[in-house]
């Protein structure tokens, strides 16, 4: 099956910093990916989508200018959690579909878990 | 936004036992999906029913689908103790790149 992986897995960094996390797809092309916000045992909460070669869109009451989504490339988009604060610790999960298949299965990569101290 | 809810929001049961969870949505549907998460790790797909479709099998699981209510269930029979796991639904409510919407989920503690 199609698999997307996420890069850290998991990263500590201190109020203030920027971190940045990387969504690739590994097998297929994904013109779109999804990045996910998940706090302590509630649910994914869609941040923004992700469009290769333009602006992503974001969801209602996520800040844009904190959170920089860049998709360069069909295979890769980034997500960057500037000016970090501890409210940022959260669980991020980024998705993808294969561009060739349309509707259907949405893959996930594993999560990479953020604390910010 | 989500798109729902589940219930319920937490269930104990016993090995052996089948445990049933319910998912609601608000609007019309391409399909909906199910994941297993177990704590503090990603996402595991369990099944996809499309909205023409009103019943599907995979191994121990069995998932329905109303439209007429909005509304799909998660049947996991013979349940082990390694089914503990928060359970999702998720809808597609178009075909084509939109991301999926997640219900509140359920927590699944199967006790040994």
């Amino acid at each position: 099956g199609a698999v997307v992986s996420q890069h850290p897995s998991r990263v500590i960094c201190k109020s203030g910093t920027s971190v940045k996390i990387e969504c690739r797809s590994l097998d297929f092309q994904a013109t779109t990916m999804f990045w996910y916000r998940q706090f302590p045992k509630q649910s994914l909460m869609l941040m923004a989508t992700s469009n290769e070669g333009s602006k992503a869109t974001y969801e209602q009451g996520v800040e844009k200018d904190k959170f920089l989504i860049n998709h360069a490339s069909l295979t890769l988009s980034t997500l960057t959690v500037t000016s970090a604060h501890p409210e940022d610790s959260s669980f991020y999960i980024c998705s993808a579909r294969d561009r060739e298949q349309g509707a259907g299965e949405q893959y996930f990569g594993p999560g990479t878990r953020l604390t910010v101290t | 936004s989500q798109q729902g809810e589940e219930d319920p929001q937490a269930l104990s049961i016993q090995e052996g036992e089948n445990a049933t969870m319910n998912c609601s949505y608000k609007t019309s549907i391409n399909n909906l999906q199910w994941y297993r998460q177990n704590s503090g790790r990603g996402l595991v797909h369990l099944i996809l029913i499309r909205s023409n479709e009103r019943e599907k099998h995979s191994g121990r699981l069995r998932v329905t689908l109303d439209t007429s209510k909005k509304s799909s269930s998660l049947l996991i029979t013979a349940s082990r103790a390694a089914d503990t796991a928060s359970y999702f639904c998720a809808t597609d409510v178009h075909s084509g790149n939109t991301p999926l919407v997640f219900g509140k989920g359920t927590r699944l503690s199967v006790i040994a």
